[in-house]
């Protein structure tokens, strides 16, 4: 079974102050991408990832760092979180499958607030 | 940016009503769709890839549809039953790398 875990699950700080939430997965699939989710705007992608040391920006990187050291790791970093991050993030992985067939599997969602 | 949109952005049906909702882009130009259902304090999770004109899945009691000249899929459920109340998402795979997800139909059944 596929299994995606995100830390924190929750975290509430301050404007400036850097974090990073990982995500790892046990099922050696290639590809993982970060998601932040508001209410009106669905799930829009920051930053994702095709394979170790291959990142590429989604739709809103802006004020996001992500490396990929390690296959099965992703952390997303927050340098200097500002409160407009407040959100819902999720980590998504999935194989690479030919002709789009890869639907993605999702962590359980980080609740960052920054104040 | 695509847009990928869904209609209604919410509804609340009966319990044993059948519905449906929309999903519509623009352009056909993409590698699949998929439906995901994300019920509230839990994570989303895949429903259906369709990828061809004409496309139809069904999963028990949940079907969808796929349209990819006119630029839309539906989402059906028959029989509503409160466990179906849900966040149904559709999501257009653009490339071999890039998802992009619409913002959601909220499903209420009341009993």
């Amino acid at each position: 079974e596929a299994q995606v875990t995100q830390n924190p699950r929750y975290l509430i700080t301050v404007t400036g102050k850097k974090l990073t939430v990982t995500c790892s997965q046990n099922m050696n699939h290639e590809y993982m991408s970060w998601y932040r989710q508001d209410p009106g705007l669905g799930l829009r992608q920051i930053y994702y990832s095709m394979n170790v040391e291959v990142t590429d920006k989604g739709d809103v990187p802006e004020g996001y760092k992500v490396s990929r050291k390690e296959k099965r790791n992703f952390p997303l970093i927050l340098e200097s979180p500002s409160p407009n991050q407040t959100s819902l993030y999720f980590c998504a992985i999935s194989p690479w499958l030919a002709g789009g067939q890869d639907t993605q599997y999702f962590g359980p969602g980080t609740r960052l607030t920054v104040l | 940016i695509l847009n990928v949109e869904q209609s209604p952005q919410s509804l609340h049906v009966q319990e044993g009503d059948s519905t449906n909702f929309t999903c519509s882009f623009p352009s056909s130009n993409f590698y699949a769709l998929h439906w995901y259902r994300w019920e509230t304090a839990k994570s989303p999770e895949a429903l259906f890839v369709m990828t061809l004109n004409g496309d139809e899945k069904k999963k028990g009691r949940i079907s969808a549809t796929l349209n990819t000249k006119e630029g839309y899929s539906y989402l059906y459920i028959k029989g509503s039953q409160p466990e179906d109340s849900a966040t149904y998402l559709c999501a257009l795979k653009t490339s071999y790398d890039k998802v992009i997800f619409g913002p959601g139909t909220s499903l209420s059944v009341i009993p």
